[in-house]
């Protein structure tokens, strides 16, 4: 069984490009998250789905940020127009969300630089 | 919004002391989770508590969600070097989205 994967592991970028990462939840893994990272915090809520279903936004996923899961396997996010406040680890999660399976299982990161 | 309150924000202790951290919520907590983090790296599960009074351990770990469920603890016994990271808590219900506390940076001298 293996773990949650996201691609890619580093991203540097310009200001005003947009930029997409991926991310591969464990299989049979129902639910998805992400979560942004800043240096010394803990992470914070983006968005998640159920399935191909995205049930919840964050306030902090502005017009810039889109997320989709398609088929309810992988996801993307994508950050369009990057700005230098968007630098941060980007997090992905997955869980089978269901009674008794709650727990959040998270991949490496994508760590996003943005000049 | 629920906030989540990580004591202390660091520690340095010797290798094979004993080490308490803290978590204090600002609402009834419905599912606690206990995550360890390497620096720049992602989260590693360490164990989830749902219930007032609940204790789980793993190897040297153990972590407790006090009766009122508005408190939880994580204690680390014999600390070892690979016992070194961030420790993060962080609680959510039911599989939905995590709060998450900014973390405890733990390091152990040998």
């Amino acid at each position: 069984d293996t773990g949650v994967s996201q691609n890619p592991r580093h991203k540097i970028t310009k200001r005003g490009q947009n930029v997409t990462f991926r991310c591969d939840p464990i299989s049979e893994h129902n639910r998805l998250y992400w979560y942004r990272q800043t240096l010394g915090q803990g992470p914070e809520f983006l968005t998640y789905f159920q399935n191909e279903a995205q049930l919840e936004k964050s306030r902090l996923l502005s017009d810039r940020f889109s997320a989709e899961r398609p088929k309810g396997s992988f996801s993307t996010l994508e950050i369009q127009r990057t700005e230098q406040g968007d630098s941060a680890m980007y997090l992905c999660a997955s869980s089978l969300g269901r009674r008794g399976s709650y727990e959040q299982y998270f991949g490496p990161g994508t760590r996003l630089t943005v000049t | 919004s629920q906030e989540l309150e990580q004591s202390p924000q660091s520690l340095i202790v010797q290798e094979g002391k004993n080490l308490t951290i803290n978590c204090t919520s600002s609402k009834t907590l419905y599912g606690l989770y206990w995550y360890k983090q390497k620096y720049g790296e992602g989260l590693i599960f360490l164990m989830m508590l749902q219930k007032g009074g609940e204790e789980k351990s793993h190897e040297k770990i153990t972590a407790k969600l006090d009766e009122k469920k508005q408190q939880s603890s994580l204690h680390i016994t014999a600390s070892q070097p690979s016992h070194a990271g961030i420790y993060l808590c962080g609680a959510g219900p039911y599989g939905n989205k995590l709060v998450f506390g900014a973390g405890t940076i733990l390091r152990v001298k040998s």
